[in-house]
């Protein structure tokens, strides 16, 4: 079956650093990745949407400087959690989903625990 | 208005008992997906059940079951025969054709803790 591996399972670091967390896809071609931020106790919430070779689309709320986004192959896209502040500790997840559009499930990363400090 | 709504924010059942965790969607879509998935104490969203719109017949895996009913808006997960290791999270989940990128929108969730 698919398998998507996130990297690193969990980090911790100084306000202030920026953190970068991996996602591959890595026995098919993810043309589309979404990323997910999940806080204690509350559901996984879409922060953005990449699609290998352009912009990624960010939901509303979202700063798109803060968390940047690269979808630069069909296998690899990373999020890149800049200048983070200790409000930005979270788990977070991706998913990917290969091909054109179907209602395969899409599946998610292991996720990675962000702390700040 | 919420997309997905999972009303019961924990549930217990006891072990080899079935138990039945609602979910109730919003969507103009005629085409769409829903999904189940389940989130164990270590993070990872492990898929359990899909359901499409124009599915005639409820799905079915293994012990899950997904009673799909259309008119009402509902697609509620049927665990059968429980199992301590079911204990987790549980997620709605629901994919519309239209929009950008297909994405997949969450419910809040239900804790289901199965006791012996």
């Amino acid at each position: 079956g698919a398998v998507v591996s996130q990297h690193p399972s969990w980090v911790i670091c100084k306000s202030g650093t920026s953190v970068k967390i991996e996602c591959r896809s890595l026995d098919f071609q993810a043309t589309t990745m979404f990323w997910y931020r999940q806080f204690p106790k509350q559901s996984l919430m879409l922060m953005a949407t990449s699609n290998e070779g352009s912009k990624a689309t960010y939901e509303q709320g979202v700063e798109k400087d803060k968390f940047l986004i690269n979808h630069a192959s069909l296998t690899l896209s990373t999020l890149t959690v800049t200048s983070a502040h200790p409000e930005d500790s979270s788990f977070y997840i991706c998913s990917a989903v290969g091909g054109h559009f179907s209602w395969s499930p899409l599946h998610f990363g292991n996720g990675t625990r962000l702390t700040v400090t | 208005a919420q997309k997905i709504t999972q009303t019961q924010p924990g549930m217990f059942v006891q072990e080899k008992e079935a138990v039945t965790l609602d979910c109730t969607y919003d969507t103009s879509d005629p085409s769409y997906g829903l999904f189940w998935y389940k989130q164990p104490s270590s993070g990872e969203m492990i898929f359990l059940i899909y359901q499409g719109s124009y599915d005639q017949q409820n799905a079915t895996e293994g012990r899950y079951s997904l009673n799909f009913q259309k008119a009402r808006k509902s697609a509620n997960l049927v665990i059968s025969a429980s199992q301590l290791g079911d204990s987790a999270m549980y997620f709605c989940a629901m994919r519309e054709l239209t929009g950008t990128a297909s994405k997949l929108t969450f419910g809040t969730g239900t804790r289901l803790q199965v006791t012996l």
